[in-house]
């Protein structure tokens, strides 16, 4: 089966600019997650959806972090205006079922000049 | 702990065992995994173990829990050069931030 799918795969853009990702889970994978890993660290969770609704989103900055997934398919994630310090890796997984066994995609590295 | 705890670097010689260490924060999550991250890549889950369970054994990966502790390892029999990555711990939480991952493991594999 085809993994998850992230683009773009690397970005670069100025800080106070917008940006955006776009992610495709796993057909049929009800749970889509998106992280940022910071250089360094492990992956924090930004925001979880269960279909098309929100299940956890207590770590996204609000204020300039948005993201949306329509029709519980594919997730965009956006950044607006971007900060230096959202330098990072931007990942997305998705699940199924109650082990919450995750598929994670490539990634897309963000650099914020 | 507020924060999942990992050494951070852990350095074998190709054929030993290697043994990765992570303390978790929450006695009450359900479960906890492993996983491998290399160079560029997503991360890819090796395994997984249900909180009653005290061990669970994959080909040459061994996972020990010890919920009193709150203490989760991971054991690579046989380790090759392929196996040289970053390893993460993360753990489901029943309450609160559903995902935590530990800051991950670098290990290096020497000939």
């Amino acid at each position: 089966e085809a993994g998850v799918a992230q683009s773009p795969r690397y970005k670069i853009i100025e800080k106070r600019q917008s940006v955006a990702f776009w992610c495709n889970p796993i057909s049929g994978h009800a749970t889509l997650y998106w992280y940022q890993q910071i250089l360094g660290q492990g992956p924090k969770l930004l925001i979880q959806f269960q279909n098309n609704g929100v299940v956890d989103d207590s770590q996204l900055p609000k204020d300039r972090f948005s993201a949306e997934r329509l029709k519980g398919v594919d997730s965009t994630l956006k950044i607006q205006p971007a900060k230096l310090e959202d330098s990072a890796v931007y990942l997305c997984a998705s699940s199924f079922g109650e082990y919450n066994e995750q598929f994670f995609g490539p990634g897309t590295r963000l650099t914020v000049l | 702990g507020e924060d999942v705890e990992q050494s951070l670097f852990l350095s074998v010689r190709e054929g030993d065992s290697s043994v990765i260490n992570c303390t978790y924060t929450d006695s009450s999550s359900t479960y906890l995994y492993w996983y491998k991250q290399e160079p560029g890549a997503g991360l890819q889950l090796l395994t997984y173990i249900f909180s009653n369970m005290d061990m669970k054994q994959d080909q040459r990966l061994t996972v020990l829990l010890n919920k009193k502790d709150k203490h989760l390892s991971l054991r690579i029999a046989d380790t090759q050069t392929g196996d040289s990555a970053i390893y993460f711990c993360a753990e489901n939480k029943v309450y609160g931030q559903n995902f935590v991952f530990g800051p991950g493991t670098r290990l290096s594999v020497l000939p």
